[in-house]
């Protein structure tokens, strides 16, 4: 079975400037779920989607990025515009569906954005 | 609010065993788990409890106590490919989200 895809897997950018990350989960998964891990820290949550409907976007500062996932599989992250403290590993999940047992999410391999 | 503590860096022996703690409160509660992540690779799951109890699985073996908002990851034999963060994570119901800890770095030594 497939894993999460993402890419690219190294962005530099310079602040300003935006970026594209994508992200491919595993098929049959109608959960994702969009990361920011910053260096010596766990992962928070920016947005999840059920399907291609927003669950949760509390954490995402709306005014620079955002995210969609219009069919119901792939799923896009932008910035725009970049700043220094975007700087950080941006991490893709998936997960087969909301609430019963462990329904474990499967990370994708990240994408390590840096910000000059 | 939401709280999940953990050390930050443990070290240990090869062969030896090692406990993982994590102390949490959250607004909602549906299940704790724990995550192993290889530096600059992504997480990758390794145990999850929702009821009080011991979880045992190979080496690797997770407690929770719920009235007391504390976990356990016990981790036995260890191996030098044990070097990594370990992340706890509890699940928040309402959205189904997981809310991580900062993680703890362990360092196997020979």
């Amino acid at each position: 079975e497939a894993g999460v895809a993402q890419s690219p897997r190294y962005k530099i950018i310079e602040k300003r400037q935006s970026v594209a990350f994508w992200c491919n989960p595993i098929s049959g998964h109608a959960t994702l779920y969009w990361y920011q891990q910053i260096l010596g820290q766990g992962p928070k949550l920016l947005i999840q989607f059920q399907n291609n409907g927003v669950v949760d976007d509390s954490q995402l500062p709306k005014d620079r990025f955002s995210a969609e996932r219009l069919k119901g599989v792939d799923s896009t992250l932008k910035i725009q515009p970049a700043k220094l403290e975007d700087s950080a590993v941006y991490l893709c999940a998936s997960s087969f569906s909301g609430g019963r047992g462990a329904n474990e999410q499967f990370f994708g391999p990240g994408t390590r954005l840096t910000v000059l | 609010g939401q709280n999940i503590d953990q050390p930050t860096e443990m070290t240990a022996t090869e062969g030896a065993i090692v406990q993982i703690n994590c102390t949490y409160q959250t607004s909602g509660f549906n299940g704790l788990f724990w995550y192993q992540q290889h530096a600059g690779e992504a997480p990758t799951f390794l145990s999850y409890n929702v009821l009080d109890g011991l979880e045992e699985k190979g080496r690797f073996s997770s407690f929770l106590s719920r009235s007391k908002g504390y976990s356990y990851l016990l981790l036995k034999e260890l191996q030098m490919k044990d070097s990594a963060s370990y992340l706890c994570a509890v699940r928040d119901p309402r959205a189904d989200k997981l809310i991580f800890g900062t993680g703890t770095r362990l360092q196997v030594f020979p």
